[in-house]
């Protein structure tokens, strides 16, 4: 199976706040990344957390990390139209440099 | 400053034909990164170089496939004799060497379609 997991889809309404949660099976992950990918373009990095850490904020998002259960999610705060996209989560091991990405979650934001 | 920048942003080939696929990393960066996107997936990683080497390329089909960073120029991912099954978006990530080698840019892809 995939190393990392997240849900398919999610729906949300404007205004509101959105979680995409992501499982990842490594342990020795050192950096967990959240990227963004709109309709036909690239992956844009949003945000990233190192292992050592709980929480990361940044406006907007709030990354949380239960090393213990091995979870990563990403809380999107006062959902907008403009957050319509695909969302992946992705782990890099300890020692390596390649990313593992989950299948992606889309995220669909409705008025 | 421009981003990772890959040329075509879509190509279409006939089965047989070879596909070129050219990635300019960011500006300062020297590690290039290959990952492919099947439709409806999550991105696989392929290939890992830096100028005039070869890294890894555990991720890479053993045959028909090959990427070369030269000296001078961009990346360049090869796929010879494409078949239907290539047809998928390629996107090519940059990142600096040293301690800020974690963060990984990504250029817009090139979305190659097999006829």
């Amino acid at each position: 199976g995939e190393d990392v997991e997240q849900s398919l889809f999610l729906s949300v309404r404007e205004g509101d706040s959105s979680v995409i949660n992501c499982t990842y099976t490594d342990s020795s992950s050192t950096y967990l990344y959240w990227y963004k990918q709109e309709p036909g373009a690239g992956l844009q990095l949003l945000t990233y957390i190192f292992s050592n850490m709980d929480m990361k904020q940044d406006q907007r998002l709030t990354v949380l990390l239960n090393k213990k259960d091995k979870h990563l999610s990403l809380r999107i705060a006062d959902t907008q139209t403009g957050d319509s996209a695909i969302y992946f989560c992705a782990e890099r091991k300890s020692n390596d440099y390649k990313l593992s990405f989950g299948a992606g979650t889309t995220v669909t934001v409705r008025a | 400053n421009a981003g990772v920048m890959q040329n075509p942003r879509h190509l279409v080939r006939r089965r047989g034909q070879e596909a070129r696929l050219r990635c300019s990393p960011m500006k300062g960066h020297s590690h290039v990164y290959w990952y492919r996107q099947l439709p409806e997936e999550g991105l696989k990683f392929m290939v890992y170089l830096q100028k005039e080497n070869i890294i890894d390329e555990s991720g890479m089909p053993k045959e028909r496939f090959s990427a070369e960073f030269p000296k001078e120029g961009p990346s360049i991912l090869r796929i010879q004799q494409v078949v239907r099954g290539d047809s998928a978006a390629y996107f090519c990530a940059s990142s600096s060497p040293g301690l800020a080698s974690y963060e990984q840019y990504f250029g817009p892809g090139t979305r190659l379609t097999v006829t």
